[in-house]
């Protein structure tokens, strides 16, 4: 079945550093790709997504770029800050948007200091 | 606009028991998804529901069961509790059963 492995954390970096948090995943058909974050205490909240190959996807100073090729969608940030701290979830969808069941890979924690 | 809610916040049951976990989606919204996430893993899919209809159901035993009643809140419910059921049961909410999922809270279930 479809799936998602992403890097094991805990990823520890200084502010201002380059964030890079690696995902794959596997997938039959052509699914919609997405970058959660969790904040202590809360739910999930959508990131970025891309719903085809070749699409970037943005927010925050956040970018993943959905490769077909290399059936990724690698998490970047060029500058961290303190408050990206957080646990950072890759998922997929089969359906349109982020519609019918999103999977998740198991999260990696991002832990910035000043 | 108030976003996703979830009830209780935390939860403590013991083996064997039965719980009863509540959501409310954002107004508007006609489907809602339920996933537990165990501590240190991501989030599974559990059910989703649109217009009072199951519309997917994930890899979990028939212990769970779920329903959404008309004003679009849901109930999942979970019989015959075991340790390994103790987990964040995260409540989702979307327009339709294919538009992008709103998360709650989440509620802390510590079975014992």
């Amino acid at each position: 079945g479809d799936s998602v492995t992403q890097m094991e954390g805990p990823v520890t970096l200084s502010e201002e550093a380059f964030l890079t948090i690696n995902c794959t995943y596997t997938a039959t058909g052509y699914p919609s790709l997405f970058w959660y974050v969790q904040y202590p205490g809360e739910g999930l909240q959508l990131l970025l997504k891309a719903t085809k190959a070749d699409d970037k996807g943005s927010n925050k100073g956040f970018e993943a770029t959905y490769r077909k090729e290399t059936t990724s969608f690698h998490l970047e940030k060029g500058s961290v800050q303190v408050s990206d701290s957080a646990v950072y979830f890759c998922a997929l969808s089969d359906g349109w948007q982020a519609g019918t069941a999103l999977i998740f890979g198991k999260g990696t924690t991002l832990s910035v200091s000043s | 606009d108030a976003g996703v809610t979830q009830s209780p916040t935390h939860l403590i049951k013991t083996r064997g028991q039965h719980v009863t976990l509540r959501c409310s989606p954002i107004s508007g919204h006609k489907s809602v998804s339920w996933y537990q996430q165990v501590l240190g893993q991501g989030p599974q899919f559990i059910f989703q529901y649109y217009e009072k209809e199951e519309r997917g159901r994930g890899n979990f035993p028939d212990r769970f069961s779920a329903r959404q009643f008309p004003n679009y809140s849901s109930e999942l419910n979970v019989n015959a509790l075991l340790l390994g059921d103790s987990a964040l049961y995260l409540c989702a909410s979307s327009l339709r059963e294919d538009n992008e999922q709103f998360f709650g809270p989440g509620t802390r279930l510590t079975v014992l």
